[in-house]
């Protein structure tokens, strides 16, 4: 079946330092969205991504699409103690009937440090 | 709107017991999802329904099941509680059109363990 794959696991960083996240599918997805967890919390939305090569900017955060729709990335400029909490990326797989399925990674923790 | 609520919030169960946990949404979303999410792990999709009457399995359906007699209802049924199904328990929905698919909005989980 289809898996996404994120790395890394865990991201420790001082307050101030840039973060970055990385996710891979092993098919081709139609879209991929990124959700935030705060620890003792529910997923959040954050962002989703359609087009090929497709980068999106929030704030302090950009989203980028790979161009083979089978990769994406979230970076952070200059964490801040708020951006604490785990990073998911989730993935829809193109073609056929997915009925809105989306394949979760595992998840990046992101501590950052005063 | 109150979005997606879930209840109980917390439930410590024993081996073999039985037990519903509930899933309400009320913004008229006609997909609903029950995930499960291990320690440090990804969520896993156990169940999911695209209306009323209809449901299907995910990844991880064993020792669940669900029904979806309402669109603003979807419980998740555990039977014969195992240690293995101690978890947190999220349950989800998303409005479709056109197969146009937006963001999932997410319960605030429930935590339940099983021993």
């Amino acid at each position: 079946g289809q898996q996404v794959m994120q790395i890394p696991q865990y991201q420790h960083v001082q307050e101030g330092e840039d973060f970055t996240t990385y996710c891979n599918s092993s098919t081709t997805l139609s879209n991929i969205q990124w959700y935030k967890q705060r620890p003792g919390g529910h997923p959040v939305f954050l962002i989703q991504l359609v087009k090929s090569g497709e980068v999106k900017k929030q704030k302090r955060l950009t989203f980028q699409f790979g161009e083979a729709k089978k990769n994406s990335s979230l970076h952070i400029t200059a964490t801040q103690t708020t951006d604490v909490g785990t990073y998911f990326c989730a993935g829809r797989v193109a073609g056929g009937t997915s009925y809105g399925k989306l394949t979760f990674g595992q998840g990046t923790i992101l501590t950052v440090h005063p | 709107n109150a979005g997606v609520t879930q209840t109980p919030k917390f439930r410590i169960l024993k081996i073999g017991q039985s037990m519903t946990l509930q899933c309400t949404q009320d913004m008229n979303h006609n997909y609903m999802y029950w995930y499960r999410q291990d320690p440090g792990m990804g969520l896993k999709l156990i169940y999911y329904s695209v209306g009323a009457g209809i449901t299907d399995k995910g990844e991880v359906p064993n020792g669940y099941n669900v029904s979806r007699s309402t669109t603003e209802d979807f419980p998740l049924r555990l039977e014969l509680a195992a240690p293995s199904q101690t978890s947190v328990y999220f349950c989800a929905s998303i409005k479709v059109r056109d197969r146009i698919y937006n963001e999932q909005f997410f319960g605030p989980g429930t935590r339940l363990t099983v021993l």
